[in-house]
């Protein structure tokens, strides 16, 4: 089974630019976390989508967005991109989300905001 | 609200030698408490999780994990280190939110094992 895709691997924006960041999750799972690590601030959750539905959200600003397809792919956005936002964002799948699910994840896209 | 600590930042090993990375919870209710591990430039990799049932859970690449209620600890274990097992280790702990759950993540560990 082909793993947790992330696409690009790496993108460099300028400050005030949009970005989109896509996740293929493993054939099967219908849950799509996404996950923005720094060195600063670790690993924070941004959100999760299960069944196109937006089901969790974390503490970031309204400039973060994402979506989720019929065939469970995911995309996530940024606008009017800051320095601070630069990390690497991580997508992760699991069959439902559920308690107990562990997450399966992707090798991320690096993100440089200049 | 659900948290996890790992109290070192760093441990250092020498191979052969048996290893241990500390984590502690806190938590409401029953803990779903899982240990990942990334490799450097690459995504996290699930080692192993703890839902309920016996206190030792074995995982991935020959690691444990022991569950301590008493001491709500979970600390992740390996008999033998390898060189190859150095990495960043994130103890996680599933939070419930609005909806459904989500991953909350330890600082990490990073694991330095010496030839």
């Amino acid at each position: 089974k082909a793993g947790v895709t992330q696409t690009p691997r790496y993108l460099i924006k300028t400050r005030g630019q949009q970005v989109t960041l896509s996740c293929s999750p493993i054939s099967g799972h219908r849950s799509v976390s996404w996950y923005q690590q720094t060195p600063g601030q670790g690993l924070q959750f941004l959100f999760e989508y299960f069944s196109e539905t937006q089901r969790n959200k974390g503490n970031f600003p309204g400039r973060f967005s994402g979506r989720q397809f019929s065939n469970s792919r995911s995309e996530m956005n940024v606008s009017t991109l800051e320095l601070g936002d630069s990390a690497l964002y991580l997508c992760a799948s699991s069959l439902e989300g559920g308690v107990g699910d562990e997450q399966y994840f992707g090798p991320g896209t690096r993100l440089t905001v200049t | 609200a659900q948290s996890v600590a790992q109290p070192e930042d760093q441990v250092n090993v020498a191979e052969g030698n048996p290893l241990t990375v500390k984590c502690t919870y806190s938590v409401s209710g029953n803990p779903y408490l899982f240990w990942y591990v990334q490799y450097p430039n690459r995504g996290l990799q699930f080692l192993l999780k703890y839902i309920t049932g016996d206190n030792l859970v074995k995982g991935s690449y020959g690691f444990e994990a022991e569950f301590n209620k008493s001491q709500t600890s979970f600390h992740l274990k390996k008999p033998s280190a390898l060189v190859s097992d150095s990495a960043l280790y994130f103890c996680a702990v599933r939070d419930s939110h609005t909806g459904g759950f989500k991953t909350i993540f330890g600082a990490g560990t990073r694991l330095f094992v010496k030839a």
